[in-house]
């Protein structure tokens, strides 16, 4: 097992264009997070899956945000018409259901947006 | 709403000194309770937890921590740093329920002088 891996690890992008993370989690873990980290800050949820089912999304998370677990594995999280306050490090986590708030983070996607 | 409080931005020890990082919490009720590290280019990894029972709690690393209830307090501590120690600490406060979301305090860096 490899761990959470996130794909790309840096993504440099002009205002207004699409972004899409992608989030592979540790393959037997059922619960999927995305977090939004920024210099100096401490990691701010996003929103989480349980399997393929997003069972909470932040009112941080505006309506270009949109994520999937499609098979309740990977995930995606794609940002459209980016603005230039997206610029952020985003994280994935998972963990398992019967271990509340054991988070695996991957090493994040660092999103800046010229 | 939980939130999470480290009142020290940056902490500077020395090798082989002590260490004690504070974190408070706001939660209504007895939360779940953790501390994250995050080293240079890695992803954030869990050090200790705090579930119930014992308030003193031993995680990874040499690290402990207490829980204070009437305090609102959950301070970690190091009897002796290592400068592999240096990196930056993140206090995470837990929901009992709700996909056991995590919420993190703005986090401390620890610099460690030879």
């Amino acid at each position: 097992d490899t761990g959470v891996s996130q794909d790309p690890r840096h993504k440099i992008t002009k205002r207004g264009q699409n972004v899409t993370f992608r989030c592979d989690p540790i393959s037997e873990h059922n619960r999927l997070y995305w977090y939004r980290q920024t210099l100096g800050q401490g990691p701010e949820f996003l929103t989480y899956f349980q399997n393929e089912a997003q069972l909470e999304k932040s009112r941080l998370l505006s309506d270009r945000f949109s994520a999937e677990r499609p098979k309740g594995s990977f995930s995606t999280l794609e940002i459209q018409r980016t603005e230039q306050g997206d610029s952020a490090m985003y994280l994935c986590a998972s963990s398992l259901t019967t271990s509340p708030g054991e988070l695996f983070f991957g090493e994040g996607s660092r999103l800046t947006v010229l | 709403a939980q939130s999470v409080t480290q009142p020290d931005i940056h902490i500077t020890v020395s090798e082989g000194a002590s260490l004690e990082l504070r974190c408070n919490y706001s939660y209504g009720a007895t939360p779940y309770l953790f501390w994250y590290v995050q080293s240079p280019g890695q992803g954030l990894q869990l050090l200790l937890k705090y579930f119930s029972g014992d308030t003193l709690v031993q995680g990874i690393k040499g690290f402990e921590a207490e829980f204070k209830r009437s305090q609102s307090s959950f301070n970690l501590r190091k009897p002796s740093v290592h400068w592999s120690d240096a990196a930056e600490y993140f206090c995470a406060v837990g929901a009992r329920a709700a996909g056991n979301k995590l919420t993190f305090g703005g986090g401390t860096r620890v610099l460690v002088k030879p």
